[in-house]
């Protein structure tokens, strides 16, 4: 158990719809990052949040959005769903700083677009 | 070219072998190598991490990095069929801001 929840882990979708996907990050962490991760392909960085504050974007198009609330809970919204969004969406958190190298997964929510 | 480059395989092995997973990488820049499991339609666990070239030991596992061939390695003793699963390789830049970059995973099979 890393302590890094997720929510909801399955959901279907369908083209063009919205969504939103949250997480609860580990105890005493302030950094949040999310990934995509395709089937057979490692994880994608999507964008990472720090105090509230977004604190790196992959390359992900605009409708890939974020927030993170004060107690560095995040969510990943998702606009004008497209078939290539179906994967596996990932939370990590972990503790910033010079222990940032110590990343966390959680269980993931699988999105399938229809 | 992929900044992180890792075979897909898959590697299948008979229980008790020594299995040898590796990445290769471009970029000079990576100092933080960490490697992950991850079962099927699971999230990432986080096996081990080592700073810039060395060994690290962990129990069955033991991770090398040689910076100088840019060129990482998880070696897995005893393995056991519960030792299924896809490695990710990792790695990140000094002085940034920790993000990651992951190879695509290797599938390993270990069969009784």
């Amino acid at each position: 158990e890393t302590g890094v929840t997720q929510s909801p882990t399955h959901l279907i979708k369908t083209r063009g719809q919205q969504v939103t996907l949250r997480c609860s990050s580990q105890s005493g962490h302030n950094t949040v990052s999310w990934y995509q991760q395709a089937l057979g392909q490692g994880p994608q960085f999507i964008f990472q949040y720090y105090r509230e504050e977004e604190n790196g974007r992959g390359n992900f198009p605009p409708r890939f959005s974020g927030l993170q609330f004060p107690n560095y809970s995040s969510e990943l919204n998702v606009n004008a769903l497209e078939l290539d969004d179906s994967a596996l969406y990932l939370c990590a958190s972990s503790p910033g700083g010079q222990s940032g190298n110590t990343i966390y997964f959680g269980e993931g929510s699988w999105l399938t677009v229809v | 070219q992929k900044e992180v480059e890792q075979d897909p395989g898959p590697l299948s092995v008979p229980e008790g072998a020594i299995v040898s997973l590796n990445c290769t990488y471009s970029n000079s820049a990576f100092q933080y190598f960490m490697w992950y499991r991850q079962y099927s339609r699971k999230g990432p666990e986080l096996l081990m991490y080592t700073y810039s070239s060395g060994n690290k030991e962990d129990g069955r596992f033991t991770a090398q990095v040689d910076k100088s061939s840019k060129y990482i390695s998880l070696f897995i003793r005893d393995s056991q069929p519960s030792d299924s699963a896809t490695y990710l390789c990792a790695m990140i830049r000094s002085g940034g801001s920790y993000i990651p970059t992951f190879g695509r995973g290797t599938s390993l099979i270990v069969h009784p």
